[in-house]
């Protein structure tokens, strides 16, 4: 069974400081998926990057990057310059390939950007 | 693309009632999912459709949970005898397969009273 560990339960950040969300999940599986979700206070979950863990490659994507490290299993999450917009809470989600291809979260990590 | 929608938004029922719920997936989207979030929580998965064929249930849909989609298109999710432990946000989710991403609705926030 897979299982994610995200052990920052709140952040508290001042708006345009840079902040790192952490991901450490467990699986048997060789390959998976990795995503992360943003839930803002609206309360809709918002597809934020999926990740093939034969990808090892970092992603930027504007302000937001992504680390992968397979070797330690993590896959964290850092924004840079935050926004009061970014106050929400993400979950990182691993996902068995193929099958019912369903995520498991964790209990995320809620995020307050402060002006 | 109108995205995944949920109805109700909101149910308020009495212990003991029955309850039942509607998501209208992503039309060209084949799979669907119902998740279940209680407060402070990630969502936890409950089951999942394949077109109309239901393929997983998660342990914690007890008997008293049915779920549906008899044409794979939309879903319904049934809670009978409703209990206090039922509160929670029931969201829906769909997506194309090969592992992209899924889309969520708004959800449906169940208040058992």
């Amino acid at each position: 069974a897979q299982k994610v560990t995200q052990a920052q339960t709140e952040i508290s950040v001042v708006e345009k400081e840079d902040v790192t969300l952490d991901c450490v999940y467990e699986t048997r599986d060789t390959t998976y998926y990795l995503f992360w979700y943003k839930q803002p206070p609206s309360g809709e979950l918002v597809f934020l990057i999926r990740r093939n863990s034969f990808d090892e490659q970092n992603e930027i994507s504007g302000r937001y990057s992504w680390n992968f490290q397979k070797s330690t299993s993590s896959f964290n999450f850092t924004i840079t310059a935050s926004q009061v917009v970014d106050s929400a809470v993400y979950f990182c989600a691993p996902a068995r390939r193929g099958g019912s291809e369903k995520l498991v979260f964790g209990k995320g990590t809620k995020l307050t950007v402060n002006p | 693309d109108t995205g995944v929608s949920q109805d109700p938004r909101h149910k308020i029922t009495k212990r003991g009632q029955n309850v039942t719920f509607r998501c209208d997936p992503i039309s060209e989207h084949n799979r669907l999912y119902w998740y279940r979030q209680t407060l402070g929580q990630g969502p936890e998965f409950l089951t999942y459709f394949q077109n109309e064929a239901q393929l997983e249930k998660s342990r914690l849909l007890s008997d008293r949970f049915s779920a549906e989609r008899p044409k794979g298109s939309f879903s319904t999710l049934e809670i009978q005898r409703t209990e206090q432990g039922d509160s929670a946000m029931y969201l829906c989710a769909s997506s194309l397969g090969g592992n992209s991403p899924l889309h969520f609705g708004n959800g449906t926030r169940l208040t058992v009273t």
